[in-house]
């Protein structure tokens, strides 16, 4: 079947210090990845997304790779900030899914200055 | 641009009512998803609307829960009789189409709690 597993929360990190949260997936075909954020008191949002193999997302400073061998979506910060405090959903969209999104259980970051 | 729109932002009933959830998505957009976000879990599917028409209700409990979308643009989501384990956030989104690599587009979503 289809699923995604996210690295378990909370993760507490300093500002200005290296983020990774961890995700794999399991899925058949091939599904296009994404990263959605939730702050505080607000909706889930797109972070990043890539459509296949080895294409790279990123924006607001956050990167994340489609690795198909380790079937992996990590996403990575060189440096986090108070304000990317919040929740972060990793999931997973494809033609094999009935285009269906799966989401992982979620990892709640909190920055502190 | 508008974004997703939902109501009410909260909800407390006792468990045995009814309860329903409203949501208007984004101009334009085909797709209508509603789902289930139960504390400390990743959002679950519920229903997924193209236009006026359901793609998939697999998750859907239907012996009480309830989701139309008149004219396939609002969707109101319900719950008849609410259980305890009903309590939860209820997420609507919207997409243009369900194409491959599509964003979602999410609500605020409604939080549910059931007494």
């Amino acid at each position: 079947g289809n699923s995604v597993t996210q690295m378990e929360g909370p993760v507490t990190l300093s500002e200005e210090a290296f983020l990774t949260i961890n995700c794999t997936y399991t899925a058949t075909g091939y599904p296009s990845l994404f990263w959605y954020v939730q702050y505080p008191g607000e909706g889930l949002q797109l972070l990043l997304k890539a459509t296949k193999a080895d294409d790279k997302g990123s924006n607001k400073g956050f990167e994340a790779t489609y690795r198909k061998e380790t079937t992996s979506f990590h996403l990575e910060k060189g440096s986090v900030q108070v304000s990317d405090s919040a929740v972060y959903f990793c999931a997973l969209s494809g033609s094999n899914t009935g285009n269906q999104f799966y989401f992982g259980t979620g990892t709640s970051l909190t920055v502190i200055p | 641009e508008a974004g997703v729109a939902q109501s009410p932002r909260y909800k407390i009933i006792e468990k045995r009512q009814s309860v329903a959830f409203w949501c208007n998505p984004i101009s334009g957009h085909a797709t209508l998803y509603w789902y289930q976000q139960i504390l400390g879990q990743g959002p679950k599917l519920l229903i997924q609307f193209q236009n006026n028409g359901v793609v998939d209700d697999s998750q859907l409990p239907k012996d009480r829960f309830s989701a139309e979308r008149l004219k396939g643009v609002d969707s109101t989501l319900k719950i008849q009789p609410a259980k305890l384990e009903d309590s939860a956030v209820y997420l609507c989104a919207s997409s243009l189409s369900p194409g491959r690599g599509e964003k979602l587009f999410f609500g605020s979503g409604t939080q549910l709690s059931v007494l």
